[in-house]
This record gives C-alpha cells, structure tokens and sequence, in this order.
C-alpha cells in the first residue's frame, strides 16, 4: 500500500500570509494526487485534482504541484475562510490513501 | 443536481452487522464507479471502498477487507455497503462519493456509525 505522509500536521499562520504543505508518498503516483479542504462540521471539498488542476469555483490564490513522490499545496495569501484541515489522497493505486491532514490555525 | 444520500447509520454493539445505502440522483448513477470513505471522530479522512459502474470490480482498505461488501443496485441507484463484525474503531461518519475529473468530486453528507456495548 501506498503511505501519504503530509507535513506539517498543524500550523498557525496570518491572513495574508503564504501557506506551503507537503504531501510526500511513499512510491511513485505520477500526478494522480489530489487536495481537499475541510471545515468543522462540514464535509471535505476537493480544492485540487490532477496534482495542479484547479477544482472549478475555487479561489486562485490556491494552487498545487509536483509528481512522482513529492507535492505540495499553496495558498498564496491566507484569508480568513481558509482556515481549516487539508487533506492530500493519493489515487493512483488501490488501496487510496489520504494524508493524515494539516490543520491551518488562526495565529 | 448530483445528489448523495446516505442512511442507515446508528448504534450497534461491537461484533454486529449494518448495512449503510446511497441514494444517488441527479446522474446516471449505472455509469459511474462509487465509493465510500470515513471519518472517525476527531480524526483524518480514511477511504473504505470502490466499486466500478457495473459491479464488476471492487476495492476495499485493508482495515475493512473481509468484514465489509460494497455493493450497488444500478436499477434503484442506490450504492450499499454491508458492514460485518464491526469493531468500536469503526465508529465513523461515512460519506459515499462520487469521482468527477478525479477523484471524490461529489460528496454525500454522511452518515454516524457508533460502535459501542
């Protein structure tokens, strides 16, 4: 099975700041990696697919990348609807297997 | 409007069974692999199970293999999963999902699975 390991598990940032996280996995998964968004209570929401692709309706300033083994998802300027839990999912193989989560805090 | 509906969650005693259904509407429910995913409480998203569009293939995490079936009735669009043996690290919202240009497009609003004497 494919192993997801997302870091950090947990960060305090700013509104307007610049927010990077990593999805590493433990084989190579081409580009079939994806990233979700959850709030308390609510259900996750896919943000991105494909590695990069942008899910329609959701803001630019957030964006994803790599392939192979190492990807990471960017927000480029925090804002206040945006702190929550995200997720990455490997899909490439079954079993999927999503990261373990990191959680985005108000500093 | 793709729309997912889950039922069927409740409280059942460790070692017992319950099956959870998805209703699915706003599709063409026989065209489209399903899935099933969890969420324990407090803790991380965990993906359960597949099955592709006819039921011919299906895919299961290994914390569930041999204790649930997933499987789907293309003529009521409704998507199953048969949960045996269940264990109190079961307890869990479980959503059923759909994939749309990837993976878990579509999400249900889940349903609560309490594991408990």
């Amino acid at each position: 099975d494919i192993q997801m390991t997302q870091s950090p598990s947990a960060m305090s940032a700013s509104v307007g700041d610049r927010v990077t996280i990593t999805c590493r996995a433990s084989q190579g998964i081409s580009n079939y990696l994806a990233w979700f968004q959850q709030k308390p209570g609510k259900v996750p929401k896919r943000l991105i697919y494909a590695s990069s692709s942008l899910q329609s309706g959701v803001p630019s300033r957030f964006s994803g990348s790599g392939s192979g083994t190492e990807f990471t998802l960017t927000i480029s300027s925090l804002q206040p609807e945006d702190f929550a839990t995200y997720y990455c999912l490997q899909h490439n193989s079954y079993p999927w297997t999503f990261g373990q989560g990191t959680k985005v805090e108000i500093k | 409007q793709v729309q997912l509906v889950e039922s069927g969650g409740g409280v059942v005693q460790p070692g017992g069974s319950l099956r959870l259904s998805c209703a699915a509407s706003g599709f063409t429910f026989s065209s489209y692999g399903m899935h099933w995913v969890r969420q324990a409480p407090g803790k991380g998203l965990e993906w359960v199970a597949f099955i592709r569009y006819d039921g011919s293939n299906k895919y299961y995490a290994d914390s569930v293999k041999g204790r649930f079936t997933i499987s789907r009735d293309n003529s009521k669009n409704t998507l199953y999963l048969q949960m045996n043996s269940l264990r109190a690290e079961d307890t869990a919202v479980y959503y059923c999902a759909k994939d749309l240009l990837g993976p878990l497009g579509y999400w249900g609003q889940g349903t609560l699975v309490t594991v408990s004497s």
